[in-house]
Formats: C-alpha cells, sequence, structure tokens
C-alpha cells in the first residue's frame, strides 16, 4: 500500500526557514517523479514543485511564487522527499501535500495527509 | 503553460447526475489531466487520469458512478447517481515539460 506522510509543519516567522519532509513507501521510491502541492486557507490546490528521479536527471521545476525561495530535494536511501522553505512570506501559510502519480496501468495517483505551516509575526 | 478554467459551484439533488467541466486554455486542447476530489476537512483524492480521446483510468476504490469524458479542450466528470459524500471540492490538474497546473476548482452541493 503507497504511503505518503508529510511532517514538520509549524509556525515560523516572515523570513524564516523550515524544512518539510515526505516518507513514502509502498512503491520504488528512486524511479518516482514526486512534487509538493499547497492549499492556503480556504483556498484552491496550488501546485509548488517537482523532483525527477536521478534516473530522469533528477531536476527539478517550481513555480513562479516560490521559485529561488524552495529547494525539494529527496534522499532515496530513505525513501524521503524534502522541501526546505526560506525566506517564508506570509502568504506561503497553507497545508502543504507531497504529491505522486504512477504512470503504468493502470495510473494511480496519490496524497499524503499534510502538514500545515503558519507564516506569521 | 496551460491554464484550466472550471466553474466554482455547481449543485445537483441527491440521486440525479451532475457533470462537471475543466477547459484547458488555447494551444492546450490535446492535453491529459487528472481529476481529484477533496472533501470538506481531508486531503485531496486522486480519482482519474481523463486524455483528449475521453479515454480515462479510474483510481482504486472510486466508484463506478465517477466517468469521465472529453470535447475538443473541455475534460468532464461525471457523476451519476450522486450521495450525499459526493459534496466536495474538485479539482482538475494537468502539466507541461516544466510546470504543473491546477485549475480553481468546482465546489458541489449535493441537495
Amino acid at each position: 500500500e503507497v504511503q505518503l506522510v508529510e511532517s514538520g509543519g509549524g509556525l515560523v516567522k516572515p523570513g524564516g526557514s523550515l524544512r518539510l519532509s515526505c516518507a513514502a513507501s509502498g512503491f520504488t521510491f528512486s524511479n518516482a517523479w514526486m512534487s509538493w502541492v499547497r492549499q492556503a486557507p480556504g483556498k484552491g490546490l496550488e501546485w509548488v514543485g517537482r523532483i525527477k528521479s536521478k534516473t530522469d536527471g533528477g531536476t527539478t521545476d517550481y513555480a513562479a511564487p516560490v521559485k529561488g525561495r524552495f529547494t525539494i530535494s529527496r534522499d532515496d536511501s530513505k525513501n524521503t522527499l524534502y522541501l526546505q522553505m526560506n525566506s517564508l512570506k506570509t502568504e506561503d501559510t497553507a497545508v502543504y501535500y507531497c504529491q505522486y502519480f504512477d504512470w503504468l496501468l493502470p495510473p494511480q495517483g496519490y496524497w499524503g495527509q499534510g502538514t500545515l505551516v503558519t507564516v506569521s509575526s | 503553460q496551460p491554464v484550466l478554467t472550471q466553474s466554482s459551484s455547481a449543485s445537483a439533488s441527491l440521486g440525479s447526475s451532475v457533470k462537471l467541466t475543466c477547459t484547458l486554455s488555447s494551444g492546450h486542447s490535446s492535453y491529459i489531466i487528472a481529476w481529484h476530489q477533496q472533501q470538506p476537512g481531508k486531503a485531496p483524492r486522486y480519482l482519474m487520469k481523463l486524455e483528449g480521446s475521453g479515454s480515462y483510468n479510474k483510481g482504486s476504490g472510486v466508484p463506478d458512478r465517477f466517468s469521465g469524458s472529453s470535447s475538443g479542450a473541455d475534460r468532464y466528470l461525471t457523476i451519476s447517481n450522486l450521495q450525499s459524500e459526493d459534496e466536495a471540492d474538485y479539482y482538475c490538474e494537468t502539466w507541461d515539460s516544466k510546470l504543473g497546473v491546477f485549475g480553481g476548482g468546482t465546489k458541489l452541493t449535493v441537495l
């Protein structure tokens, strides 16, 4: 059974940093392209960024609002995805989800339960 | 970069059917999308992958009441025999080579 478990959320002051983790199990993590998605209170889903598998280059892509401030990384030995968030702004307040798609037939999508990040003074 | 447009709200009666629409922006009408459901207070749940041809693949455990279809740049999610637990927000998602994109979501009310 695929499981994605986020952790690391909390309260941080504007300008501060936080690192989120997503522990993955039930699939071959090293082959997976992994994404982060966030949801501000009362708002819709917003794609944050993605990291490809090392086999596919291990490169990262980011949405414009977080580019240059957020960094996605992975530790395949620990089956864990990370989101390093620096220079946090109040508008980064959101629940952060990790997301994985298995495109082999039949395709399946998976979401974690989310972790809340609150940026406030 | 593709843009996905969804109506902000929809409503239908218990036991009836409803068809939600997600429209791809110009130049992106062939894109594959995914539909997700988010019930109040819960994490999103993957419903299906939907291609421009109308072919769709549902996620594990998704009831038969849920189906997908396509017409041009429009991608549809049809829910038949509406149940109270179908009251939720529904999001479409797509990707290009560099980015992922979500539609604004449709809030479905079951009357």
